[in-house]
């Protein structure tokens, strides 16, 4: 199986900050790669797939790169309601694993 | 609207089965590939089974193969996960996406509430 690994697992920043999330896959996994957003109680959010497709209705301050196995999500400009617990994906090949999770924090 | 709604969730002895179900709506379900993912509270996603439109194939996590089974009504705008052997570490809330498999890449671009199923005692 394919292990994904995320980081860092938790990180705090200011409202504005650029921020940087990082996904490194065991192996290749080309472009395989997607993004999610989780907050409390709710349900994950496609945010990007591809890995730097932006789904439809996300905020453009959200972008993604990489390709191979090291990964990026970026936000430009943190904003408060981008507090929540981002997830990585790899759909390579199955099964499909995520990352452990990277929990933002806005200080 | 696009609307996934799980059910069947509930509390189940270790060893016992149950089946939970992801009714979809506002959609063209057949044309869909779906998945189960499950999360304990507090901890990360663990993807668990995925099916693809017209039921033809089917794909698990290690964990779980051998004991659950995925399955889809297209009739019935529905995919079932059916759940043996049930473990403690089985417990988890079910969460079901559909997977527009575009051009043969997927990602999860709708996500169902969630049903919590817990093992135990």
């Amino acid at each position: 199986d394919i292990q994904m690994t995320q980081s860092p697992s938790s990180l705090s920043a200011s409202v504005g900050d650029r921020v940087t999330i990082t996904c490194r896959a065991s192996q290749n996994i080309k472009r395989y790669l997607n993004w999610y957003q989780q907050k409390p109680g709710k349900a994950p959010r496609l945010l990007i797939y591809a890995p730097s497709s932006l789904e439809s209705g996300v905020p453009s301050r959200f972008s993604g790169s990489g390709s191979g196995t090291d990964f990026t999500l970026t936000i430009s400009s943190l904003q408060p309601e981008d507090s929540a617990t981002y997830h990585c994906q790899q759909s390579h090949s199955t099964p499909y694993t995520f990352g452990q999770g990277t929990k933002l924090e806005i200080k | 609207e696009v609307q996934l709604v799980e059910s069947g969730g509930g509390l189940v002895l270790p060893g016992g089965t149950l089946i939970v179900s992801c009714a979809a709506s506002g959609f063209s379900f057949r044309s869909f590939w779906m998945h189960w993912v499950r999360q304990v509270p507090g901890k990360g996603l663990v993807w668990v089974s995925r099916i693809n439109s017209d039921g033809s194939s089917t794909a698990y996590a290690d964990s779980v193969k051998g004991r659950f089974t995925i399955s889809r009504d297209n009739a019935r705008n529905t995919v079932f996960l059916q759940m043996n052997s049930l473990r403690a570490e089985d417990t988890a809330v079910y969460y079901c996406a559909r997977d527009p498999d575009s051009n043969g890449y997927s990602a999860l671009n709708h996500w169902g509430q969630g049903t919590p199923v817990t093992v135990s005692s």
